[in-house]
């Protein structure tokens, strides 16, 4: 069965500390994986991996995919109280079917 | 900036009656999606529609739901007869042809009772 499984399912953190969210898949014909940020309701893009060991970087966000490993990590430096949120990783399988991890709740407390 | 958008935000069915939720994508994308949020679940894939045509469909888009795009900008999805289950938030979403990035509608809540 396909599933995409992320860790912590929480974390409480202070402003200025580093986070490593953790997805790991089984996905049969992965095509991609993709982080989302979901605030108060729909999820925001925040990067999309296909290759892996390529480091994909926005501002203090940096995410990297290990296909061999079947896994992949979203980084946040210096966190700020707005990085407060659900981090949501979705792999792309067959066709164009989507499985998405139960999220990662960060909060960052000032 | 271009965005996608979704009606009703809310709405409030009885158990057995037909809801159509509403969705309006990008103008110039080609793919898009339906999924559903269960109140403190995971986001699910119900279904992605390319060319006129359902492309991948998961385990939940049972025949219940329909998808349609009846006049080239709306995206609809049918529920035919609501169960206490569906009840949920459902986001469509779309994407270009050129990138893999899909944006969100805000979501219609469907509350059924």
């Amino acid at each position: 069965e396909d599933k995409v499984v992320q860790s912590p399912l929480s974390l409480v953190v202070h402003e200025g500390d580093t986070v490593t969210l953790n997805c790991s898949y089984e996905v049969t014909n992965f095509r991609s994986l993709l982080w989302y940020k979901q605030e108060k309701k729909a999820p925001t893009f925040l990067f999309m991996l296909t290759s892996s060991g390529i480091e994909k970087k926005s501002g203090r966000l940096s995410s990297i995919l290990d296909k061999k490993e079947l896994f992949s990590i979203l980084n946040i430096t210096a966190t700020q109280t707005g990085d407060s949120a659900i981090y949501l990783c979705a792999v792309e399988g067959t066709g164009n079917q989507f499985y998405f991890g139960t999220g990662t709740s960060l909060t960052v407390i000032p | 900036e271009p965005e996608v958008t979704q009606t009703p935000s809310h709405q409030v069915t009885q158990m057995g009656q037909e809801v159509i939720l509403r969705c309006v994508p990008i103008s110039n994308h080609l793919y898009f999606y339906w999924y559903r949020q269960i109140l403190g679940q995971k986001v699910e894939f119900l279904v992605s529609f390319y060319n006129n045509e359902i492309s991948e469909k998961s385990e939940i888009f049972d025949d219940q739901f329909s998808v349609e795009r009846p006049d080239g900008s709306n995206f609809t999805l049918k529920i035919r007869s609501t169960k206490l289950e569906d009840s949920a938030m459902y986001f469509c979403a779309s994407r270009a042809h050129t990138s893999y990035e899909q944006y969100f509608g805000p979501g219609t809540r469907l509350t059924v009772t």
